[in-house]
């Protein structure tokens, strides 16, 4: 199966800082990537879908400035939390597919799980 | 109301038992059923997806979609401590990227030796 990494594991950082997360996919070139975020014992909460050379497209509620997305190579996107604070303290989890287009099989990162003190 | 309605658990069996966990839903549209397996602080794994209607085995793994009940069941047999694990269910309509289905919330299973 696709292989998809997601990079660090997980980040411990101070209050005011900003943290990237970096999403590879490995054997596969991927036009489209998503960011979701999950709280424990819940389910999965899609942020937003980054797309290779254009601008991300956010969800609903999900404050742009606050968490960038940069999909500059068809196998890298990156989230970068910006002056995060404990409220943003979450697992983050990116996941891709093979073709944008259709229902193809999703594959997701190993996910990170980010402290803010 | 929520679109994916997944039994919250948690449930705990002992090796070798079956196990089934299930979710129903609302919007009609769906066509596409996945199962995913998430280990504790990790990405969840696509486990069974199936197209429409019926059933699919995959080893100890049977998942069955009714689409007339709205209802779809993942089956494990002769489970094993390393299944422990929270299953997510998620849909999705023709035309959808998968990245955008419709996730359960997850049931959280414990399998004891």
């Amino acid at each position: 199966g696709a292989v998809v990494s997601q990079h660090p594991s997980w980040v411990i950082c101070k209050s005011g800082t900003s943290v990237k997360i970096e999403c590879r996919s490995l054997d596969f070139q991927a036009t489209t990537m998503f960011w979701y975020r999950q709280f424990p014992k819940q389910s999965l909460m899609l942020m937003a879908t980054s797309n290779e050379g254009s601008k991300a497209t956010y969800e609903q509620g999900v404050e742009k400035d606050k968490f960038l997305i940069n999909h500059a190579s068809l196998t890298l996107s990156t989230l970068t939390v910006t002056s995060a604070h404990p409220e943003d303290s979450s697992f983050y989890i990116c996941s891709a597919t093979r073709d944008s287009a259709t229902n193809e099989k999703l594959f997701f990162g190993s996910g990170t799980q980010l402290s803010v003190l | 109301q929520k679109e994916v309605e997944q039994d919250p658990g948690p449930l705990s069996v002992p090796e070798g038992a079956i196990v089934s966990l299930n979710c129903t839903y609302s919007n009609s549209a769906f066509q596409y059923f996945m199962w995913y397996r998430q280990y504790s602080r990790k990405g969840p794994e696509l486990l069974m997806y199936t197209y429409s209607s019926g059933n699919k085995e995959d080893g100890r793994f049977t998942a069955q979609v009714d689409k007339s009940s709205k209802y779809i069941s993942l089956f494990i047999r002769d489970s094993q401590p390393s299944d422990s694990a929270t299953y997510l269910c998620a849909m999705s309509a023709p035309g959808t990227n998968a990245g955008k289905s419709t996730f359960g919330d997850g049931t959280t299973l414990t399998v004891k030796p």
